[in-house]
């Protein structure tokens, strides 16, 4: 079956730095890829997405980078603050007409002074 | 807007019960999913309903069941509860449920089962 896993489990960086957090997923049939960031006792929220078609997009402080030849999505967060420290979460849509998502196991993103 | 509202926010059950979960999606949005995220297998997905059809299930017993009104509210139930039920269940909506727009997550039941 497809799966979507998460290279580092967690991730400390200093207040001010970028952070990246890398995703891996399997389907090559995938179409639709989404970020989630949760924090402690909520539900996920929406940071980004992209469509297989695109290879780069960009929010605010965020970047999403899509290589389909390696299976691989990357988030970048520019210049981290602490309130940026939550799990994240990457996520491989079926697309096709379901919502049906794929979760990684997420990564604990940590930002120290 | 309002965002995605599940009620209760946390419940307390005993094996053998069974529980309802409510929904209420985003105003407008039509695709409702249901997830269920545990500490040890992380967010899986249980079902997705559209327009009051199930459209796609997740590999959970048949225990696990849900529905979707015509106002696009769903609810859940899980019958003969385990306590390996423990778990937070998230609902997630979406707009028109075409599978590359964002979902938009409520914050969860956080279901116990003593």
């Amino acid at each position: 079956g497809e799966s979507v896993g998460l290279h580092l489990p967690t991730l400390s960086v200093q207040e001010g730095d970028n952070s990246i957090i890398n995703c891996a997923y399997s389907n090559s049939a995938s179409d639709y890829f989404i970020w989630y960031k949760q924090e402690s006792g909520k539900g996920p929220q929406f940071i980004i997405d992209i469509r297989s078609n695109m290879d780069k997009r960009q929010g605010q402080r965020v970047t999403v980078l899509l290589n389909k030849t390696v299976k691989h999505l990357s988030l970048q967060i520019a210049a981290t603050q602490p309130g940026d420290s939550a799990v994240y979460f990457c996520a491989d849509g079926e697309g096709r007409n379901t919502d049906k998502l794929i979760f990684g196991t997420g990564t604990r993103l940590q930002v120290f002074p | 807007k309002a965002g995605v509202t599940q009620t209760p926010r946390y419940l307390i059950k005993t094996r053998g019960q069974q529980v309802t979960l409510s929904c209420s999606p985003i105003s407008g949005h039509r695709s409702v999913s249901w997830y269920q995220q545990t500490p040890g297998q992380g967010l899986q997905f249980l079902f997705e309903y559209f327009s009051e059809t199930q459209r796609n299930k997740g590999n959970f017993p048949g225990r696990f069941s849900g529905r979707q009104f015509s106002n696009s509210r769903s609810e859940m139930n899980v019958s003969t509860l385990e306590l390996g039920d423990s778990a937070l269940y998230l609902c997630a909506s979406s707009e028109q449920g075409t599978g590359n727009q964002p979902q938009h997550f409520g914050d969860g039941t956080r279901l116990s089962i003593l």
